[in-house]
């Protein structure tokens, strides 16, 4: 089983202050995924990453992927209480299934 | 972007009864959907992967019995608790793979919000 480490598990900040959250694995991982879930809801997907190195931008958002595959992290700039969810890793294993990371919740105060 | 719909959100029964869920691909056809699993405050827990015009495929510990998943057509999967006990309270939610060439992620439903009296 290829287990996916997300760190921190929770994380509270002030509305503009900047945040990273980690993933990270022992094992390699086709490509990884980002999700942001709210309470009651189903987790939305923010973005794909596949290619070692791969850096990609949404908006507030910088994802990264690291060279060996890996590991990920996501950093949000000047945060806004609409950024507030649980954010969720998950890599896709051989199978062709995601494997979760633990989540951090992230709140952001005004 | 893709939709996938999943319905009742809720459902509170007593127990004993039994519970379908469903999950449909709104805008694509979805060979392949998953059924989690996840508890408050806890992450995703995969519980089968459900195959069009297939048997679906359960993890280890998933009780196949308990949990009975149908994917008749691309664009319909169900998951049906059986007998339903306060233990299966949970929230339930199914995501689809778009079937086009390359990778492409999961999209999620919803959620089902199951509580058994």
């Amino acid at each position: 089983t290829q287990l996916l480490e997300q760190s921190p598990q929770f994380l509270s900040i002030q509305e503009g202050e900047n945040l990273t959250v980690y993933c990270n694995s022992s094992s390699v991982f086709s490509s990884l995924q980002w999700y942001r879930q709210e309470p009651g809801e189903g987790p939305v997907l923010l973005v794909t990453v596949v290619t070692g190195g791969e850096v990609k931008k949404l908006k507030r958002l910088t994802f990264q992927f690291g060279d060996a595959r890996k590991d990920s992290s996501l950093h949000i700039t000047a945060a806004q209480p609409g950024d507030t969810g649980l954010y969720l890793c998950a890599g896709t294993d051989s199978w062709g299934k995601l494997q979760f990371g633990a989540g951090t919740q992230v709140v952001v105060t005004p | 972007g893709a939709v996938v719909s999943q319905h009742p959100s809720r459902v509170i029964c007593k127990s004993g009864t039994s519970v379908k869920i469903e999950c449909r691909s709104l805008d694509f056809q979805a060979t392949t959907m998953f059924w989690y699993r996840q508890f408050p405050k806890q992450s995703l827990m995969l519980m089968a992967t459900s195959n069009e015009g297939s048997k679906a495929t359960y993890e280890q510990g998933v009780e196949k019995d308990k949990f009975l998943i149908n994917h008749a057509s691309l664009t319909l999967s169900t998951l049906t608790v059986t007998s339903a006990h306060p233990e299966d309270s949970s929230f339930y939610i199914c995501s689809a793979r778009t079937p086009r060439g390359g990778y492409q992620p999961q999209h999620f439903g919803d959620g089902t919000r199951l509580s058994i009296l």
